[in-house]
């Protein structure tokens, strides 16, 4: 079972560029979500998805963009990256339309310079 | 808002001792609580939770934490830990049904001394 998929796993941006991390479950899960992990910060929500074709701003939104393409796949858009999101970025889904992500990718690592 | 704290950023502990991670949180308001385990270079994995009903939740591979609303606590108990529980223990809470807004405590790294 692949679970929850991201992609790439580690990625070096100058700042001003742009790019897309890619999410893809394979639970026919609902809820699918966007976090990023800093040191010593734990876990913070930039956006979330309730189901398919609906999206929400979490805690951290600004500078991100998302995408619900179909149940299995939830994008992560940075328009142009900036040090400040150098960061892990973690997806996650959960089966039930509620609160607690249940499964976890591996992360992104993502460093700009 | 819920706030979490974790109050031990790292604890080291040997084999076969027992262990407490403590975590607090903020409002006692139909609050939901959750503790998360990760493990080097992996994501997060759900652990434990409560939701309602008894206050003492068990996982799996014997941890447990104990809800008190008294003291607004949620402490992470082993008695005997082993060397693969190595591992960074998150704790988290959201207030309310339906609310995705699960907060996050800043973690604990527990180590493991052989």
């Amino acid at each position: 079972n692949a679970g929850v998929t991201q992609t790439p796993k580690f990625q070096v941006l100058k700042t001003g560029q742009s790019m897309t991390l890619q999410c893809a479950q394979d639970m026919n899960h609902n809820s699918m979500y966007w976090y990023r992990q800093d040191p010593g910060m734990g876990l913070r929500l930039i956006y979330y998805s309730a189901s398919e074709g609906t999206t929400d701003k979490g805690e951290v939104p600004n500078g991100y963009n998302v995408s619900r393409l179909n149940k299995r796949e939830f994008s992560l858009r940075l328009e142009s990256a900036a040090p400040s999101q150098t960061s892990v970025y973690f997806c996650a889904s959960s089966g039930d339309r509620g609160f607690q992500p249940q499964h976890f990718g591996d992360g992104t690592r993502l460093s700009i310079l | 808002a819920q706030s979490v704290t974790q109050l031990d950023s790292q604890v080291p502990v040997f084999e076969e001792a027992p262990v407490e991670l403590r975590c607090n949180y903020s409002s006692s308001v139909s609050v939901y609580l959750f503790w998360y385990v990760q493990y080097p270079n992996q994501g997060l994995q759900l652990l434990l939770k409560y939701l309602s009903g008894s206050t003492l939740v068990e996982s799996i591979n014997g941890f447990e934490a104990e809800f008190n609303k008294s003291q607004t606590s949620f402490h992470l108990r082993k008695p005997s830990v082993h060397i693969s529980d190595t591992a960074e223990y998150f704790c988290a809470a959201v207030s309310g049904a339906g609310s995705y807004q699960l907060t996050f405590g800043k973690g604990t790294k527990l180590s493991v001394i052989p």
